[in-house]
């Protein structure tokens, strides 16, 4: 069965200020995803990795994946207020199409 | 290009009822998948359907149904409603002409069971 972790589950840092959300597979996946999700609203896609090694970046926001070693890790920089939501990874699991999420990162950017 | 929409966005049953969920899809996508999110458990797949055709289900009871229609829009019901099943119902489309493309999310509907 693939699970999913993630951590830390809830992250309250200041602005300015740079972090790492980590999440970790148990089996094996070369395709992992980055979902946002604020309070009340749908899931917004921000990453997608496909290939170990891959690099993306978008903003304040940089994805990276490893599949060797099971991880991908989102990095904060310099973060901002406008950041504040809940933070999702997501696994495909291999030969299927069915997405395992991990339990979601509640980042909280205090002014 | 439009979102996925999902309707009704909000609903309020009773134990042992009955409810249909509808998703219309991103116009061009194939499949269409569906998650419940609840504060316990998180996001859990239900079951996936691409032409009309169910690839995947997740690890849900018999009471939870879906399908898809030639044009891709999909329901799902779920039959003697429980307590637990209230839930907000995400529905994603993706064109998944390979398995990694980036699945679109509704809005949700919101379904309370009294």
């Amino acid at each position: 069965e693939l699970k999913v972790e993630q951590n830390p589950l809830f992250l309250s840092m200041q602005e300015g200020k740079n972090y790492t959300i980590y999440c970790n597979y148990s089996t094996t996946s070369d395709r992992l995803y980055w979902y946002r999700q604020d309070p009340g609203k749908s899931l917004e896609s921000l990453f997608v990795l496909l290939s170990n090694g891959a690099v993306k970046q978008e903003g304040r926001l940089m994805a990276s994946l490893d599949t060797k070693a099971r991880l991908s890790t989102l990095h904060i920089t310099a973060a901002v207020h406008d950041l504040s939501a809940t933070y999702f990874c997501a696994v495909l699991r291999a030969g299927s199409y069915q997405l395992t999420f991990g339990k979601g990162t509640k980042l909280s950017v205090i002014p | 290009k439009a979102g996925v929409t999902q309707t009704p966005r909000y609903l309020i049953k009773t134990r042992g009822q009955q409810v249909t969920l509808s998703c219309s899809p991103i116009s061009g996508h194939r499949s269409v998948s569906w998650y419940q999110q609840t504060p316990g458990q998180g996001l859990q797949f239900l079951f996936e359907y691409f032409s009309e055709t169910q690839r995947n289900k997740g690890n849900f009871p018999g009471r939870f149904s879906g399908r898809q229609f030639s044009n891709s829009r999909s329901e799902m019901n779920v039959s003697t409603l429980e307590l637990g099943d209230s839930a907000l119902y995400l529905c994603a489309s993706s064109p998944l002409t390979s398995r990694g493309e980036t699945q679109y999310f509704g809005p949700g509907t919101r379904l309370l069971v009294l």
